[in-house]
């Protein structure tokens, strides 16, 4: 099955402490990409790969790290994670970076930092 | 990113009602796609818009283009309960760089 697994789906941490959300794809899309989702202020991109080892910032980069060694997967570093990263974290994968095919989304990261 | 503002956040209709979230921009859009998600689910593609005027089907769901492709709006036919979520636009301004509006919230009463 097509399919963009993001793992854990839940984690709790401390401040400080850092951390790596997984994201890997098996539709051999270049494009990849997270975002973080906030009540109110909708989808915001963190940063983006336009394919391996080509990675970009986003809106809110402030906090994190991404790096892309393969075309499958994404992953999503904090390297001192604080309160104001608590919050619903997607990756999502696409063809071609125009999205002519539409984005394919990972079902979800609930971070919590205490 | 392209910003846009998508408007309402928020609309309450009654089971059998029409239902339309706009998406507007201040500068031209290469294209314009929109995704819907569920409660507690993740966003779904549901289409894309290139065309200037375009307009396209999905049974009870029309989504249409602006002539000037600075706005978009989706708009649906007799809303089921099925059909309550947050609707997004996500606009292209020709960066390759799809930046998601903050989303219309549809609840559906029966």
């Amino acid at each position: 099955e097509a399919q963009v697994t993001q793992n854990p789906r839940y984690l709790i941490t401390v401040t400080g402490k850092k951390l790596t959300v997984t994201c890997s794809q098996n539709m051999n899309h270049e494009y990849m990409s997270w975002y973080r989702q906030d009540p109110g202020l909708g989808l915001r991109q963190i940063y983006y790969s336009m394919n391996v080892e080509v990675t970009d910032k986003g809106d809110v980069p402030e906090g994190y790290k991404v790096s892309r060694k393969e075309k499958r997967n994404f992953p999503l570093i904090l390297e001192s994670p604080s309160p104001n990263q608590t919050s619903l974290y997607f990756c999502a994968s696409s063809l071609t970076g125009t999205g002519t095919y539409g984005y394919t989304f990972g079902s979800g990261t609930r971070l919590t930092v205490v | 990113g392209q910003q846009v503002m998508q408007i309402p956040q928020y609309q309450h209709v009654q089971e059998g009602e029409d239902f339309t979230t706009y998406c507007n921009s201040s500068t031209t859009l290469s294209n314009i796609q929109w995704y819907k998600q569920r409660p507690g689910g993740h966003p779904v593609f549901l289409i894309q818009l290139v065309k200037s005027g375009e307009v396209k089907k999905q049974k009870r769901l029309t989504f249409q283009f602006g002539e000037a492709k600075k706005n978009s709006s989706l708009h649906i036919t007799a809303t089921q309960t099925t059909d309550v979520g947050t609707y997004f636009c996500a606009p292209e301004g020709g960066s390759y760089i799809p930046t998601f509006g903050r989303g219309t919230s549809l609840i559906v009463h029966p």
